[in-house]
């Protein structure tokens, strides 16, 4: 059973189209994350939820929106997409948004704009 | 605010030697968790340790040991008689405030 699932694995698109990523976690978390892995590995922080309520947003363009249906649930909707938004996003989750609390990731998504 | 410090940018060994990877990190919470990631080639995010801010006792996993000094600010991990399937990007993170910093990574290459 996957705990964090990604979907797609892989995205190619062009410059300015608007996309989005999904996360699913069967773990029953109340705490979900968004993460940007550039291409020399630097992992940073975009969005963090915590029981749908957005709880951490690390001054990321607003072209990108993330949106939380549910607990179990956290999209990544990108708008307007540029070249340098190419990157592997994932998605986490955690129990808790405490400093113990290990978050599991998802198996990323490789995005390539051209 | 929190960093992270990861010198080791590449570090290429062969098979069967001992290696020690650097983790070095800053931040003025007094609770905070540190935590060790590995990336193989794969891409996904493998958790290998946590540590607590109180906890200086080190760990011992197999061929895996965690070095936590409170003094230095350093969180070191050590790969004892290494092996070609340890190669991957290894990441330090702190977990302070609620936010999980990374370090730059260090990427380890074993060579048979």
């Amino acid at each position: 059973d996957t705990a964090v699932s990604q979907t797609p694995k892989y995205l190619v698109t062009q410059m300015g189209n608007d996309k989005s990523i999904k996360c699913e976690q069967n773990l029953g978390h109340d705490t979900m994350y968004w993460y940007k892995q550039d291409s020399k590995k630097f992992l940073k922080i975009m969005f963090s939820y915590n029981n749908k309520e957005l709880i951490i947003n690390e001054t990321v363009p607003n072209r990108f929106s993330p949106k939380s249906p549910d607990k179990a649930h956290l999209n990544l909707h990108i708008n307007s997409l540029e070249l340098g938004d190419s990157a592997v996003y994932f998605c986490a989750s955690s129990q808790g948004g405490s400093v113990y609390n290990e978050q599991f990731f998802g198996p990323g998504t490789r995005l390539t704009v051209l | 605010a929190q960093k992270v410090t990861q010198a080791q940018t590449e570090i290429s060994v062969v098979e069967k030697e001992d290696v020690t990877l650097d983790c070095v990190y800053e931040t003025r919470d007094t609770t905070y968790y540190l935590f060790w990631y590995k990336q193989p080639p794969s891409g996904e995010l493998v958790f290998l340790i946590r540590r607590n801010s109180f906890d200086e006792q080190n760990e011992i996993s197999g061929r895996y040991s965690w070095n936590f000094q409170k003094s230095t600010s350093s969180f070191n991990f050590t790969i004892t008689a290494s092996q070609v399937v340890d190669s991957a990007v290894y990441f330090c993170a702190l977990n302070a405030g609620n936010m999980l910093t990374f370090g730059g990574g260090t990427r380890l290459m074993v060579k048979p």
